[in-house]
């Protein structure tokens, strides 16, 4: 069975600073993962989405991914954040399509001024 | 291209009671799911329609059920209400696994409240 953990429930930051959200998984098969966004009163945005090849994957909004499969890893990045950024954000990793997904229990990223 | 649409965005429901909520996919595609997502446990996958056909099922009781029509609109319907079941119901839609399509496509939901 796959599983997610986000390590950090929240992040505090401060505009312009850079950003980190931290994601495992565990599954015994290859996986695809995602991270989506999730503004106030809204549904989930895909920001980036890992499914083969480079490992290091480029999102909307300037945000990037590293796929790291040793450690079971996909982190979240972003080198300058803006108030704007503030939102929750989930990773999600399925196994044989997109269908079925499994959620990690989200990060409320909170950008201060 | 439209996106996916949820029916209806508000929903106050009393204990016992059923509900039916809808959701139209982006055009073309046939895989919709859906979530229930709750404070206290995240979001929980429900279930998968893919041509008509549930594929995938998460671990809901049976009062929990969907269907989807020839033209990809998918339905969920609770029975029975439970104050427990109050939650926002997020339908996804996202191509078939064959193409290059798979992330999924997120309606805006729909929030029940049972009383």
């Amino acid at each position: 069975a796959q599983s997610v953990t986000q390590l950090d429930s929240q992040v505090p930051v401060f505009e312009e600073a850079p950003v980190e959200l931290r994601c495992n998984y565990s599954s015994s098969v290859s996986v695809y993962l995602f991270w989506y966004v999730q503004y106030p009163n809204q549904g989930l945005q895909l920001l980036l989405k890992y499914l083969s090849g480079s490992t290091l994957v480029k999102g909307i909004n300037g945000f990037e991914a590293e796929f790291n499969k040793s450690q079971t890893s996909f982190h979240l990045r972003k080198p300058s954040v803006h108030i704007s950024d503030t939102a929750e954000y989930f990773c999600a990793v399925s196994e044989d399509n997109a269908g079925k997904s499994t959620f990690g229990d989200g990060t409320t990223l909170t950008v201060k001024p | 291209k439209a996106g996916v649409t949820q029916t209806p965005r508000y929903l106050i429901k009393t204990r016992g009671q059923q509900v039916t909520l809808s959701c139209s996919p982006i055009s073309g595609h046939r895989s919709v799911s859906w979530y229930q997502q709750t404070p206290g446990q995240g979001l929980q996958f429900l279930f998968e329609y893919f041509s008509e056909t549930q594929r995938n099922k998460g671990n809901f009781p049976g009062r929990f059920s969907g269907r989807q029509f020839s033209n990809s609109r998918s339905e969920m319907n609770v029975s029975t209400l439970e104050l427990g079941d109050s939650a926002l119901y997020l339908c996804a839609s996202s191509l078939d696994a064959g193409t290059s399509g798979y992330e999924q496509y997120f309606g805006p939901g729909t929030r029940l409240t049972v009383t």
